[in-house]
C-alpha cells in the first residue's frame, strides 16, 4: 500500500542551527501538506504544495515539492526554541483522505 | 469559531468497557476523520466520512465504530476496550478531500487498564 516515510526520525540541534526534514512517498502525489505538532498538542496545518518543483516560504521555513511529486522537504533556517515539535508531511490516499508520514521530531537546545 | 471540539480530553477505561468519543465541528466541513496516535508515533486513520450518512474504514478500524447523522458531529465508539486501544485520538475535518488542510481537535487521551 501507499507509504510516506520521513527522515530523520529525530533531530537535535543547537539554537541557531538549520534543520531539514525529508519526506518520500511510494507513489506520485497530487499535493503534499505539512503539519507541526507541538509536544502534547495536536497537528496544525502549515502549508500545501501542489505544483511540481514548487517552493514556498513562511518566514524561516522553506518548503519544497520534488519535480517527480514523490518527495518533499522542509527546511528551517536558524532554529529557535519555538520550533520544537514533530513535523509531519501528508499526502492524499485514494483521493479522499490523507496518509501521514512517520514524522520528524525536532529538539532545539538553547 | 470553535473549529473542531473533542470531548472528553482524558479518560481511563477498564478492559471490556465501552465509550464514545465526541467530535463536533462548526465549519460546515463535509469531510471528517478519526486518527489515533500512539506514543512517539505517527497518525493512523481509523474511520472517515465524506458527508452525513457516509462513513468508511481507514487503516486501523478494528474495535471501533462511527456514525455521521449530521454534518457537524462524528462520534467514535469503542466497544469492549482493550489495552491496545490506549492512545491519543484526534478528530479532524476538512473542506475538501485530501486537497485542503485538515483542522484537528485537541485530542482525547485514552488509557485502558
Amino acid at each position: 500500500g501507499q507509504q510516506v516515510m520521513q527522515i530523520p526520525q529525530y533531530q537535535h540541534v543547537q539554537e541557531g542551527e538549520d534543520f531539514t526534514t525529508y519526506c518520500n512517498s511510494s507513489t506520485t502525489l497530487s499535493n503534499i501538506q505539512w503539519y507541526k505538532q507541538r509536544p502534547g498538542g495536536h497537528p496544525v496545518f502549515l502549508i500545501q504544495l501542489v505544483k511540481s518543483g514548487e517552493v514556498k516560504k513562511q518566514k524561516r521555513l522553506t518548503f519544497q515539492f520534488g519535480e517527480a511529486k514523490k518527495n518533499s522537504s522542509l527546511h528551517i533556517t536558524a532554529t529557535q526554541t519555538t520550533d520544537v515539535g514533530t513535523y509531519f508531511c501528508a499526502g492524499p490516499w485514494n483521493t479522499d483522505k490523507l496518509i501521514f508520514g512517520t514524522g520528524t521530531r525536532l529538539q532545539v537546545f538553547p | 469559531n470553535a473549529g473542531v471540539t473533542q470531548t472528553p480530553k482524558f479518560r481511563i477505561l477498564k478492559i471490556g468497557q465501552s465509550m464514545t468519543l465526541q467530535c463536533a465541528q462548526d465549519m460546515n466541513h463535509n469531510y471528517m476523520y478519526w486518527y489515533r496516535q500512539d506514543p512517539g508515533m505517527g497518525l493512523k486513520l481509523i474511520y472517515y466520512s465524506v458527508g452525513a450518512g457516509i462513513t468508511d474504514k481507514g487503516e486501523v478500524p478494528n474495535g471501533y465504530n462511527v456514525s455521521r447523522s449530521t454534518t457537524e458531529d462524528f462520534p467514535l465508539r469503542l466497544e469492549l476496550a482493550a489495552p491496545s486501544q490506549t492512545s491519543v485520538y484526534f478528530c479532524a475535518s476538512s473542506y475538501s478531500a485530501g486537497g485542503s488542510g485538515y483542522t484537528f481537535g485537541s485530542g482525547t487521551r485514552l488509557t485502558v487498564v
